[in-house]
């Protein structure tokens, strides 16, 4: 069955970095651009942008331009979302989600606190 | 970029109810609106793609429809397991774009 797996939680000090891995199995990886969305507590979703899977190009929302980073290990099916310069209101649950949004990993929550 | 203004923002329902949910894109998105329920600490499900139809497993007393603009998610005869968010979603143009999300709350 298709499958998205994302790492675990993750608590980080403003100013430091993290990467979050989305594995995929169960298809072909490459088939489908991959999604990031992003839910602040108690607030709505927010789409980030996507990655494309065959080619490696990012495509960001505006809000996601600087300190974001999508990348790709074709070989391992995964996904990765870096932030890069914590900051508080990074604060968020993360999704990743293949494209059509059918299926979705279980979120990483990442909290940023000093 | 697109706005999706989705309304109500909360509203408190019976089971037995019939509840429509309703998202105005601000420009044509044509049929390009997927809806989605949340529970809490839950990832988001897709329960209506491309603004009618009704996604794998989904109960069919969930409907979506569009007039115009406007898109509409329609629970009929609302069970417990039915209590949760909806979100829409715009994917015709990017960046994507979604509601502001719709809490439903038992009375």
């Amino acid at each position: 069955q298709i499958q998205l797996v994302q790492s675990g939680p993750e608590l980080k000090k403003p100013g430091e970095s993290l990467k979050i891995s989305c594995k995929a199995s169960g298809y072909t990886f490459t088939d489908y651009a991959m999604q990031w969305v992003k839910q602040a507590p108690g607030k709505g979703l927010q789409y980030m942008g996507w990655i494309n899977t065959q080619t490696g190009k990012p495509t960001y929302a505006d809000d996601f331009k600087e300190r974001f980073v999508f990348s790709l290990e074709t070989s391992a099916s995964t996904a990765y979302l870096q932030i890069n310069n914590l900051k508080n209101e990074d604060t968020a649950t993360y999704f990743c989600a293949r494209k059509g949004f059918a299926y979705w990993g279980q979120g990483t929550l990442v909290t940023v606190s000093s | 970029d697109i706005q999706m203004t989705q309304s109500p923002s909360s509203m408190s329902v019976s089971l037995g109810d019939t509840v429509t949910i309703t998202c105005r894109a601000s420009q044509d998105v044509g049929i390009y609106v997927n809806w989605f329920q949340q529970k809490p600490g839950k990832s988001p499900r897709r329960m209506i793609y491309r603004a009618t139809n009704l996604a794998d497993g989904v109960p069919s007393r969930f409907s979506g429809s569009r007039s115009g603009s406007d898109y509409s998610l329609t629970i009929s005869s609302l069970e417990s397991e039915d209590v949760a968010d909806y979100h829409c979603l715009q994917y015709d143009e990017y960046p994507y774009t979604f509601g502001a999300g719709t809490k439903l709350e038992l009375k």
